[in-house]
């Protein structure tokens, strides 16, 4: 029974195309996150939602987009794509940080964008 | 501001040596610590965590991990390695108030040898 899920898996497209990740968990929390991973692994935050609200949005550029229609969900829409967003993003959840942020995080299996 | 250092890209151990991946922090106050796993083209799984009291904390597959306050540090530790523990392994960092982002570390790849 998959906690955290993410599709597509993979997403191969165009420079300047519009796209969208979905992301949905059923674990009943209240926080979602969407990181980015780059070819050298690194991790980065991109935005936080709590119970639907946006909560952190680290610098990302506005052709990134999160919706949350609802706490289990959490969507990311990416217009005119470019070749820096090839990359690994990974979208996570939790308990809310803010009364427990001992809480670890639950990823999901990611989902592989290359623009060509 | 906080932060994590994992100095190593890549850490080598044969099959049944003891391993140890090394982290150390920064963060203002105490600190939640934490240790993922990624396996290849999977998200990251959860390992362990410290939250207060004990200093050596017990997680997932025989891992476990070492809190020293004095020199901000947190490595990971296994007494005997497996060739499936291979992966790349993440630390990560959080201050009390919830209101930072989890900072994460550039990650070691662990490679067991047979």
């Amino acid at each position: 029974d998959t906690a955290v899920s993410q599709t597509p898996k993979y997403l191969v497209t165009q420079m300047g195309n519009d796209k969208s990740i979905k992301c949905e968990q059923n674990l009943g929390h209240d926080t979602m996150y969407w990181y980015k991973q780059d070819s050298k692994k690194f991790l980065k935050i991109m935005f936080s939602y709590n119970n639907k609200e946006l909560i952190i949005n680290e610098t990302v550029p506005n052709r990134f987009s999160p919706k949350s229609p609802d706490k289990a969900h959490l969507n990311l829409h990416i217009n005119s794509l470019e070749l820096g967003d090839s990359a690994v993003y990974f979208c996570a959840s939790s308990q809310d940080p803010a009364r427990g942020p001992y809480n670890e995080q639950f990823f999901g299996p990611g989902t592989r964008l290359t623009v060509l | 501001a906080q932060s994590v250092a994992q100095p190593e890209d890549q850490v080598n151990v044969a099959e049944g040596n003891p391993l140890t991946v090394k982290c150390t922090y920064s963060v203002s106050g105490n600190p939640y610590l934490f240790w993922y796993v990624q396996y290849p083209n999977r998200g990251l799984q959860f390992l362990l965590k410290y939250i207060t009291g004990d200093n050596l904390v017990k997680g997932s597959y025989g891992f476990e991990a070492e809190f020293n306050k004095s020199q901000t540090s947190f490595h990971l530790k296994k007494p005997s390695a497996l060739v499936s523990d291979s992966a790349l392994y993440f630390c990560a960092v959080r201050d009390r108030t919830g209101r930072r982002a989890l900072t994460f570390g550039s990650g070691t790849r662990l490679q067991v040898q047979p």
